[in-house]
């Protein structure tokens, strides 16, 4: 089945540590998107990416950083540079040529800072 | 620039209840439109979409037409089910010359329905 892959499902972290989520993808589409949500809240855009070896900054995304060298995948590090990394945290992904389409969600990684 | 604005919540309905959740929107070009829903704990799932103006999405029992003039995308049920509860998410989908493709997100209406 294809479709977007999150992992962990649960993350805990000590203040000062980085910690990388992983987003994978057998879609086979060109754009990935990490975005962060706060209870009660909706979606905040951290950082996208739609191709290889580059991305672009989101609304937030002082404290964290990306890369994409494969097509498939798309980790984000929170760095301890963030202040208030404890929420969900949403990897998408979407076709970038045929334009107008939708984001495919994986489901998603709580991270909870002790 | 582009934005959704989607109704507060949250909405609490009795089962067999009829449903609305607004949407409006403002867009540069000529946008996509979708709703999402999240059950708690869990991604967003696509619930429908609608590329063009006076288009119908519908899924589940869910409905929603894309009105240009009126720049809405209103979400309707006609009988809920405990099992809607969720929270929705209205989105748009643009596309511009600079920026590739964009979305911008509603900031969600939490729905609850009561037996």
């Amino acid at each position: 089945d294809g479709g977007i892959t999150q992992s962990p499902k649960y993350l805990f972290r000590k203040e000062g540590q980085n910690v990388t989520l992983s987003c994978e993808q057998n879609l086979n589409h060109d754009a990935m998107y990490w975005y962060r949500q706060d209870p009660g809240q909706g979606l905040r855009l951290i950082y996208y990416s739609q191709i290889v070896n580059d991305f672009q900054k989101g609304d937030i995304a002082e404290g964290y950083s990306v890369s994409r060298e494969k097509k498939e995948s798309f980790p984000l590090t929170v760095t301890s540079a963030q202040k208030n990394p404890t929420a969900f945290y949403l990897c998408a992904s979407s076709i970038v040529a045929s334009g107008y389409n939708e984001q495919f969600f994986g489901p998603g990684t709580r991270l909870t800072v002790l | 620039g582009d934005s959704v604005t989607q109704m507060e919540g949250p909405v609490t309905l009795s089962e067999e209840a009829f449903l609305t959740i607004n949407c409006t929107y403002t867009a540069t070009g000529y946008p996509s439109l979708f709703w999402y829903v999240q059950y708690p704990g869990e991604g967003l799932q696509l619930l429908l979409k609608a590329t063009k103006a006076d288009d119908k999405g519908s899924n589940k029992g869910f409905e929603a037409t894309y009105r240009k003039e009126t720049t809405s995308f209103h979400l309707e049920k006609g009988s809920v089910q405990v099992s809607d509860s969720a929270v929705y998410f209205c989105a748009l989908s643009d596309r511009t010359p600079d920026t590739g493709n964009q979305f911008y997100f509603g900031t969600g209406t939490s729905l609850t329905v009561i037996p």
